[in-house]
């Protein structure tokens, strides 16, 4: 069966502007996870998203911001991008909120220029 | 003070050694453990993962947990040169609101 899958895999963006990743669940799971991945801080928990409802939200501010739609895919958006927002961020898809049984999607790798 | 602690490495050993891979944690609520392993280029697969206190195998693969300590250990037996990957541990209180708290992995090559 199809893993998790991301899009794009790669993006370069410009100070300032705005990104959106995509995020494809393996089919049947209805939690959506993202995290975002940095040498400096490591895997960081941004959000959850659960039967289009967010469930759990991490520490960041609200430049991070996600949705999920009727069939389980997940947008995440960031406004304002700054350099420190270069990261790898990482999707994970599971069958129940909270986090067991995640599946990760290879990421996003997003550098701001 | 992080709440999960994990030494970055790199950590280089020979094929066939056994490595031992270790976190700390300072947040007693933890109950669920997890070890995953990262390629590349890739997202994190999950390893093992064990509740509460207590040892778990699987294959060349022994999962520890000490939560007297706030210790977890993963040890791999009979290392390959395919077991050359990032390990991260990972933790949460659990349930439907919990997400998981990393280490910042630990860079293993096996060399040849």
């Amino acid at each position: 069966k199809a893993g998790v899958t991301q899009t794009p895999r790669y993006l370069i963006k410009t100070r300032g502007q705005q990104v959106t990743l995509s995020c494809s669940p393996i089919s049947g799971h209805r939690s959506v996870s993202w995290y975002q991945q940095t040498p400096g801080q490591g895997l960081q928990f941004l959000f959850e998203y659960f039967s289009e409802t967010q469930r759990n939200k991490g520490n960041f501010p609200g430049r991070f911001s996600g949705r999920q739609f009727s069939n389980s895919r997940s947008e995440m958006n960031v406004s304002t991008l700054e350099l420190g927002d270069s990261a790898l961020y990482l999707c994970a898809s599971s069958l129940m909120e909270g986090a067991w049984g995640y599946t990760f999607g290879s990421g996003t790798r997003l550098t701001v220029v | 003070q992080k709440e999960v602690e994990q030494d970055p490495g790199p950590l280089s050993v020979p094929e066939g050694a056994i490595v031992s891979l270790n976190c700390t944690y300072s947040n007693s609520a933890f109950q669920y453990f997890m070890w995953y392993r990262q390629y590349s280029r890739k997202g994190p697969e999950l390893l093992m993962y064990t509740y509460s206190s207590g040892n778990k195998e699987d294959g060349r693969f022994t999962a520890q947990v000490d939560k007297s300590s706030k210790y977890i250990s993963l040890f791999i037996r009979d290392s390959q040169p395919s077991d050359s990957a990032t390990y991260l541990c990972a933790m949460t209180i659990g349930g439907s609101q919990g997400n998981l708290i990393f280490g910042k992995g630990t860079k293993l090559s096996v060399k040849p």
